[in-house]
């Protein structure tokens, strides 16, 4: 079993919509979670980062993770076409960036 | 400004040859990583630096893999006699200070190995 478990996409929907991505870790030394967006042929980029539970919104992205259910997620509002892209979740127990990846669900959103 | 620049984009070499990747990080930049991204899968730590020195290794799946970077700058990622499995792209990445908590991580667009 792998240490971080990443719901398999792809996933399509129209533009407006709202998009919900998901992990689920076995470690629970992990403190510190990430949300990575990765272009095509592009290096991923960081894109929402929370430390232990709670919630954290920025601008159309809210991050959520639950540390007693070991379950993060990314919420994306009125999704748009540039939204499309891979979505990573990472995480790390000692804050040295030697990150745990999930293996990322594809989005693509429709005009 | 410019990121984190990798070469070569693609290299293609057969089996049992050695290769060097190349990563120059932001300028200023603390700490670099190197990880290892298969495909469809997330990317994977290998090993990182803060300024020249080595922290962890833990990553680098054999005694093939080797990393330095001798100035606290530019890094080399060193694969001896490589197999077909060692194929994947090669990402690194650099950050501005020590800990995540402190400044993001930024990758470079990798190096894609092939191994033929």
């Amino acid at each position: 079993q792998k240490e971080v478990e990443q719901d398999p996409g792809p996933l399509s929907v129209p533009e407006g919509a709202i998009v919900s991505l998901n992990c689920t870790y076995s470690n629970s030394a992990f403190q510190y979670f990430m949300w990575y967006r990765q272009y095509s042929r592009k290096g991923p980029e960081l894109l929402m980062y929370t430390y232990s539970s709670g919630n954290k919104e920025d601008g159309r992205f809210t991050a959520q993770v639950d540390k007693s259910s070991k379950y993060i997620s990314l919420f994306i509002r009125d999704s748009q076409p540039s939204d499309s892209a891979t979505y990573l979740c990472a995480m790390d127990s000692s804050n040295d960036y030697k990150l745990s990846f999930g293996a990322g669900t594809t989005v693509t959103v429709r005009a | 400004g410019a990121g984190v620049s990798q070469s070569p984009r693609y290299k293609v070499t057969k089996r049992g040859q050695d290769v060097a990747l190349r990563c120059d990080p932001i300028s200023g930049h603390v700490s670099l990583y190197w990880y290892r991204q298969a495909l469809g899968q997330g990317p994977e730590f290998l090993t990182y630096f803060n300024y020249e020195a080595q922290q962890d290794k833990s990553g680098l799946p054999n005694d093939r893999f080797s990393a330095e970077r001798p100035e606290g700058s530019i890094s080399t990622l060193t694969i001896q006699r490589t197999e077909q499995r060692d194929s994947a792209m090669y990402r690194c990445a650099s950050s501005l200070s020590l800990g995540t908590s402190n400044s993001p991580l930024h990758f470079g667009n990798g190096t894609r190995l092939t191994v033929t």
